[in-house]
């Protein structure tokens, strides 16, 4: 089975802007978790989706959001950028069933806002 | 809230030496437990898991853990580490009512010497 991918793995953008990311999961699994990797704060959750429903959230700004695809695949989109914005964006998938659940990480996209 | 807490922040070995990461967590009920490791410039990569049962677990690559629950530890061994063991390691916890929202500890740098 093919991994989780991220896309794109680089991404470079000044302050104000917006931008979406992209995670497609391992074929199969339905549940997708967004992860925020910075020097400072380590590995921070943003949210989970589940059949196309946000389960899950954690304590960031309004300014996070995201979305789940019929096919599973998600996006997550930062408005307004901060310079703190900077991090590694990881996403996870799972089959999606509470319990024996094991998440499984993507290469990650690295933004860096300028 | 919940949070995890790993006790060595950077950790130099030589090889051949044993290795032990002290993980702790806070949270009252039932919980899965796990060991990912991020070697320079790859993803995160599942090393173990803990949902149920013996309370010892063993992972890839000769790694194994042990879940106290009296003491909230999950704590990783190896009894002798090699020159590519060299990576950040990380203990994650999640209620196991849940499916995503892992709670990651700050993470340990091992460097291991040839």
């Amino acid at each position: 089975k093919a991994g989780v991918t991220q896309t794109p793995r680089y991404l470079i953008k000044t302050r104000g802007q917006q931008v979406t990311l992209s995670c497609s999961p391992i074929s199969g699994h339905r549940s997708v978790s967004w992860y925020q990797q910075t020097p400072g704060q380590g590995l921070q959750f943003l949210f989970e989706y589940f059949s196309e429903t946000q389960r899950n959230k954690g304590n960031f700004p309004g300014r996070f959001s995201g979305r789940q695809f019929s096919n599973s695949r998600s996006e997550m989109n930062v408005s307004t950028l901060e310079l703190g914005d900077s991090a590694l964006y990881l996403c996870a998938s799972s089959p999606g069933q509470p319990g024996k659940e094991t998440q499984y990480f993507g290469p990650g996209t690295r933004l860096l806002v300028l | 809230a919940q949070s995890v807490s790993q006790h060595n922040h950077h950790v130099i070995l030589s090889e051949a030496a044993s290795l032990e990461l002290g993980c702790n967590y806070s949270y009252g009920g039932t919980v899965n437990l796990f060991w990912y490791v991020q070697y320079p410039g790859q993803h995160l990569q599942l090393l173990l898991k803990y949902f149920s049962g013996d309370p010892l677990v063993k992972g890839i690559k000769g790694f194994e853990a042990e879940f106290i629950k009296s003491k909230f530890s999950f704590n990783l061994r190896k009894p002798s580490v090699q020159w590519s063991d060299t990576a950040e390691y990380f203990c994650a916890v999640r209620p196991s009512s849940n499916t995503g929202k892992l709670i990651f500890g700050q993470g340990t740098t091992l460097q291991v010497k040839p």
